[in-house]
């Protein structure tokens, strides 16, 4: 069983939906979660950045985080063509930045 | 902003062959990796830097090397090239050990004949 588990999709929704991206993983340790945006022939960048269960909202984007549940979300409201990317979860833990451990990816398609 | 420059972003190699892939970074980043992503696979961690002339091994270490002479600058050698090191190659850096964001380059897509 791998640590992080991602739908990798592809996922295609219309200009202006909401869209629900989500991981689930199996290491209680880990303490900080991370999404990243990765659009094609680019390399990641960091999107959203938590540390705690609940929600943090930045935008159109909503990061969730369920530790009991061992499970992450990424919400984005309104969505645009300019957010088709692929979409990589991220986690680890504090004083083990080269422990993060990603997801496989979930692309997503916004059709205009 | 954070800059991480990959020299070459496409390369076309034979089997056997010596390769050498570059990152350089400009803020000044303690902690540079060595990441390949592989459709299914996400992003592996081959190996990663600390400091000036340190390195560990990350998740998938064999048949790579690195090198870090300056604090600037990391590269990635695969010392005899194999098909199965076809991949995308990403460098990253970060500010920190306790940090969890990493600042990516934009990559160097590696096929090997």
């Amino acid at each position: 069983q791998k640590e992080v588990e991602q739908d990798p999709g592809p996922l295609s929704v219309p200009e202006g939906a909401i869209v629900s991206l989500n991981c689930t993983y199996s290491n209680s340790a880990f303490q900080y979660f991370m999404w990243y945006r990765q659009y094609s022939r680019k390399g990641p960048e960091l999107l959203m950045y938590t540390y705690s269960s609940g929600n943090k909202e930045d935008g159109r984007f909503t990061a969730q985080v369920d530790k009991s549940s061992k499970y992450i979300s990424l919400f984005i409201r309104d969505s645009q063509p300019s957010d088709s990317a692929t979409y990589l979860c991220a986690m680890g833990r504090y004083s083990s930045a080269s422990k993060i451990i990603f997801g496989s990816g979930t692309r997503l398609s916004i059709r205009p | 902003d954070v800059k991480v420059t990959q020299s070459s972003r496409y390369l076309v190699k034979r089997t056997g062959e010596k390769v050498f892939l570059e990152c350089v970074q400009d803020m000044d980043h303690e902690n540079m990796f060595w990441y390949r992503q592989d459709p299914g696979l996400g992003l592996r961690l081959i190996y990663f830097s600390y400091d000036v002339k340190m390195k560990e091994k990350g998740d998938i270490p064999e048949g790579y090397s690195v090198s870090r002479e300056k604090k600037e600058r990391f590269s990635l050698i695969l010392e005899s090239a194999s098909t199965n090191q076809t991949s995308m190659y990403l460098c990253a850096s970060s500010p920190g050990q306790d940090t969890g964001e990493l600042f990516f380059g934009e990559g160097s897509r590696l096929t090997v004949l």
